[in-house]
């Protein structure tokens, strides 16, 4: 069954500093894969997707992520983290629900505290 | 361009109560898909519709439906409450049917008391 891991319930990294939240995922073929970002009470706002090519993906908000294969991996990254990326974050495959596709299934998140 | 809307954004409702919640998706988008999220089960996938049919439902009892109209916009459904359904409901719509890149709205946070 298709599955993501976030192992990081919680992070907490200092203004300036670097970002880097871990994602694994679960999928036969070749997947689709996204970060999304939830600030609290809000929906959820896409920040890159990869669907093929270039590894490395870049992103909204100065963000990254970079595709391994081997790992089966999609880890989110920002070189400098602002007190405002504090939110949580939503790796996502897309699914294959009986069949269908379109659906998308999300890991359990991973809070960003960001210290001043 | 106007993103994914939803009414309410807040509902209080009573054990064995039902409720409709709206989305209007992104012009010109006409795939809605729905999402539960809750502490203990995160986001979950409801159902998708496009061109008024549902083409995809996740893993929740009949309880749960929903509709598409000619215009795109959608509801769900959910009937006879449980303390359980109590969460935020998402909406994201996409352009076509089967399309991962989905664009979510702010949400339906409905209490069950």
């Amino acid at each position: 069954a298709q599955s993501v891991t976030q192992p990081d319930i919680h992070i907490t990294v200092s203004e300036g500093a670097s970002l880097e939240l871990r994602c694994n995922y679960s999928y036969g073929a070749t997947p689709y894969l996204f970060w999304y970002v939830q600030s609290p009470g809000q929906g959820l706002q896409l920040l890159l997707k990869y669907f093929s090519g270039d590894t490395l993906v870049q992103g909204i908000k100065g963000f990254e992520a970079e595709f391994k294969r081997s790992q089966s991996s999609f880890n989110l990254r920002k070189p400098s983290v602002h007190w405002s990326d504090a939110a949580e974050y939503f790796c996502a495959v897309g699914g294959n629900y009986g069949g269908s596709q379109g659906n998308l299934i999300f890991g359990k998140g991973t809070k960003l505290s960001v210290k001043p | 361009k106007a993103g994914v809307t939803q009414t309410p954004r807040y509902l209080i409702k009573t054990r064995g109560q039902q409720v409709t919640l709206s989305c209007s998706p992104i012009s010109g988008h006409r795939s809605v898909s729905w999402y539960q999220q809750t502490p203990g089960q995160g986001l979950q996938f409801l159902f998708e519709y496009f061109s008024e049919t549902q083409r995809n439902k996740g893993n929740f009892p009949g309880r749960f439906s929903g509709r598409q109209f000619s215009n795109s916009r959608s509801e769900m459904n959910v009937s006879t409450l449980e303390l359980g359904d109590s969460a935020l409901y998402l909406c994201a719509s996409s352009y076509a049917s089967g399309s991962y890149e989905q664009y979510f709205g702010p949400g339906t946070r409905l209490t069950v008391t």
